[in-house]
């Protein structure tokens, strides 16, 4: 699977987006990007995930640049309840293909 | 709807006693089943994954071992804990050809090995 890049860490004020970058720069042609998130002590959350287009559904949405080397997650009005760790995978789809998580980042919602 | 289930929630156990966590999922058939293992401080670990019944791959060579007797159960063991087996251990489960639907994790079972 292809390695992503993510910064550390980020946060952004209660009621305005959250933009996430994710640097994938060697993701591969079947490849998937995926998103998933996860609140302390708690499993982790599948958000969103795009192959080429961008992506939209109730929770956030995915931009994925042209050249697919990058991609953000938008979380549209952050609310306290979206602090969490975030991770983006990239990882191709098939019978036998898997989730391998990084460490993430930690955005904090503050009021 | 589909629901995976996960216990128990916390567990204690001493050094060199076994071990056994299990993970159930229902409302649907031949779904991927994967164990995950989230140290403190540390990033989800993938242990043991499995596609069917009775077949089991592992990512980690340890002191623990998965089993699948049912579609949809997944079994995690140990016949000795050590004090580095303790973590957060996580079940997941997703639709039989790959993940394009999203992986759905289980509530966790905290081991803390003593």
């Amino acid at each position: 699977d292809a390695k992503t890049t993510q910064p550390t860490s980020m946060d952004c004020a209660e009621g305005r987006a959250a933009n996430l970058p994710c640097n994938h720069s060697t993701i591969s042609g079947n490849e998937y990007v995926y998103w998933y998130r996860q609140i302390h002590s708690q499993g982790p959350q599948y958000i969103i995930h795009g192959l080429k287009n961008n992506e939209t559904n109730e929770m956030a949405s995915l931009i994925i640049t042209e050249d697919r080397k990058s991609s953000t997650l938008i979380l549209p009005h952050a609310t306290l309840r979206d602090t969490a760790v975030y991770y983006c995978i990239a990882s191709p789809t098939g019978a036998n293909s898997k989730l391998t998580f990084g460490k993430g980042i930690t955005l904090s919602v503050r009021p | 709807s589909q629901t995976i289930h996960q216990w128990p929630a916390t567990l204690v156990q001493p050094v060199g006693s076994p071990l056994s966590l299990e993970c159930t999922v229902e409302g649907t058939s031949n779904p991927n089943l994967y164990w995950y293992r989230q140290a403190a401080g540390r990033g989800l670990q993938l242990l043991f994954y499995s596609v069917g019944i009775g077949q089991i791959s592992s990512e980690v060579p340890q002191n623990l071992s998965a089993s699948r007797p049912q579609d949809r159960q997944f079994i995690l063991s140990s016949k000795k804990l050590l004090l580095s087996d303790s973590g957060f251990y996580l079940c997941a489960w997703t639709q039989g050809f790959g993940h394009s639907y999203g992986y759905t994790f289980g509530s966790g079972t905290r081991l803390t090995v003593v």
